[in-house]
């Protein structure tokens, strides 16, 4: 079965500071998507990036930013120089690609950015 | 482009009222999903629809719970009777299926509230 852990439940930084928000998965597919979604205080879910398996290539957008490491099962996302607009809640997501079309999202608990003046 | 569309955003009812979720996708998304969020449980998958057939409902709680999707355009997840343990955010998501496991789209959710 899939699963999801996003041990950092609450995070506190100061404006500029960077931050890594850590995210390990567990999977008995070969073939698998990641995802990142953000939350903010609104309450809407963003989406903010797809990773596939097969592509460990890290991605930066921005000052975003995301390391993808098969090896310890992580996708790890770090803000840099953060900004009081950053202050959400982050999701890590796991959709297994087997099977054909099983879109099946499982979230882990998100952790809950707060960027301070 | 209108994006995901829920309603209503609000909803207080009494226990054992009946209570209608109602959703539509973005036009051209053949997937659509219900979620639901809670401080215990964070974000479940409840169901999900692909080309308004229900693929996966293995996360509907019990058969107080049921969802349909009549059409390409709309969607409703139904609660009968409401409990107070149902209390929560539920979300419709949508997205265009295919073999890159696209991302889902969200709508606001709706925050139902169970006395």
């Amino acid at each position: 079965a899939q699963k999801v852990t996003q041990a950092q439940t609450e995070i506190s930084v100061v404006e500029k500071e960077d931050v890594t928000l850590d995210c390990v998965y567990e999977t008995r597919d070969t073939t698998y998507y990641l995802f990142w979604y953000k939350q903010p205080p609104s309450g809407e879910l963003v989406f903010l990036i797809r990773r596939n398996s097969f592509d460990e290539q890290n991605e930066i957008s921005g000052r975003y930013s995301w390391n993808f490491q098969k090896s310890t099962s992580s996708f790890n996302f770090t803000i840099t120089a953060s900004q009081v607009v950053d202050s959400a809640v982050y999701f890590c997501a796991l959709s297994e690609g087997s099977g054909g079309s099983n879109y099946k999202l499982t979230f882990g608990k998100g952790t809950l950015l707060t960027v301070n003046p | 482009d209108a994006g995901v569309i829920q309603s209503p955003r609000h909803e207080v009812t009494e226990m054992g009222q009946e209570v209608t979720l109602r959703c539509k996708p973005i036009s051209g998304h053949d997937y659509l999903f219900w979620y639901r969020q809670t401080m215990m449980r964070g974000l479940e998958l409840l169901i999900y629809f692909n080309n308004n057939v229900p693929i996966d409902d293995s996360g509907m709680p019990e058969d107080r719970f049921s969802a349909k999707m009549p059409n390409a355009s709309f969607s409703t997840l139904k609660i009968q009777p409401s409990e107070p343990r149902d209390s929560a955010v539920y979300f419709c998501a949508s997205s265009l299926g295919g073999v890159a496991h696209n991302e889902q789209f969200f709508g606001p959710g709706t925050r139902l509230t169970v006395l």
